[in-house]
């Protein structure tokens, strides 16, 4: 069975600070890779995937993410976080055709000024 | 409407009821997903319908947990004679396929149960 890991419970930064979220997943074959993301009190969104290529993607609000496949790692990360990054994000991982995705537990992310 | 909608946003209810939670994915998404997000877990895959085919109910805790499925659209998570660990919000997602990758989500409903 798929699992997904995550090793920060709670982030907390300054604004303009790097951003690493680590997320590691337990899969032999082959992955898709997601990372979605929770603002307070908004729903679940999705921030950026990964299915094949250039193992480096971006997604919006200037996150962007690396599969490592030795590793079996998705990190996430942002040169510079702001304020409105504080949010709680969610590694996923589902493998490819019919089968739903595993989560995380989440990472929360407190930016402060 | 544009996006997943759900209902009730908030319940409560005494342990021993039944509770019946609604999800309205978004139109023309054949694929739609129940989890469940208790305090400080993630996201706990319940159960996925497919377009017409059966759905996949290994993510069911127990035989207290139901859900339906009208064709495309409304989906309908029952949970009987409730306990105090089944206090979680429940996450309703839709998308256009399964294994797309993209679920789009709804606010999800918070039960408590009492």
């Amino acid at each position: 069975a798929q699992s997904v890991s995550q090793h920060n419970h709670h982030v907390i930064l300054s604004e303009a600070a790097s951003l690493e979220l680590g997320c590691n997943y337990s899969y032999g074959g082959t992955v898709n890779l997601f990372w979605y993301v929770q603002y307070p009190g908004q729903h679940l969104q999705l921030l950026l995937k990964y299915f094949s290529g250039d193992p480096l993607v971006k997604g919006i609000k200037g996150f962007e993410a690396e599969f490592i496949k030795s590793k079996f790692s998705f990190n996430l990360r942002k040169p510079s976080v702001q304020w409105s990054d504080t949010a709680e994000y969610f590694c996923a991982v589902n493998a490819p055709g019919n089968t739903p995705l595993v989560f995380g537990k989440g990472t929360r992310l407190s930016v402060i000024a | 409407g544009a996006g997943v909608s759900q209902s009730p946003s908030n319940k409560v209810t005494e342990k021993g009821k039944d509770v019946e939670l609604r999800c309205d994915p978004i139109s023309g998404h054949t694929a739609l997903y129940w989890y469940r997000q208790r305090l400080g877990q993630g996201l706990e895959f319940l159960i996925y319908f497919q377009g017409n085919s059966a759905p996949d109910k290994s993510g069911l805790p127990s035989d207290r947990f139901s859900a339906e499925r009208t064709g495309e659209s409304v989906s309908t998570l029952t949970i009987q004679r409730t306990q105090q660990e089944d206090s979680a919000v429940y996450l309703c997602a839709s998308s256009l396929g399964l294994g797309t990758g993209e679920l789009f989500f709804g606010e999800g409903s918070r039960l408590t149960v009492l």
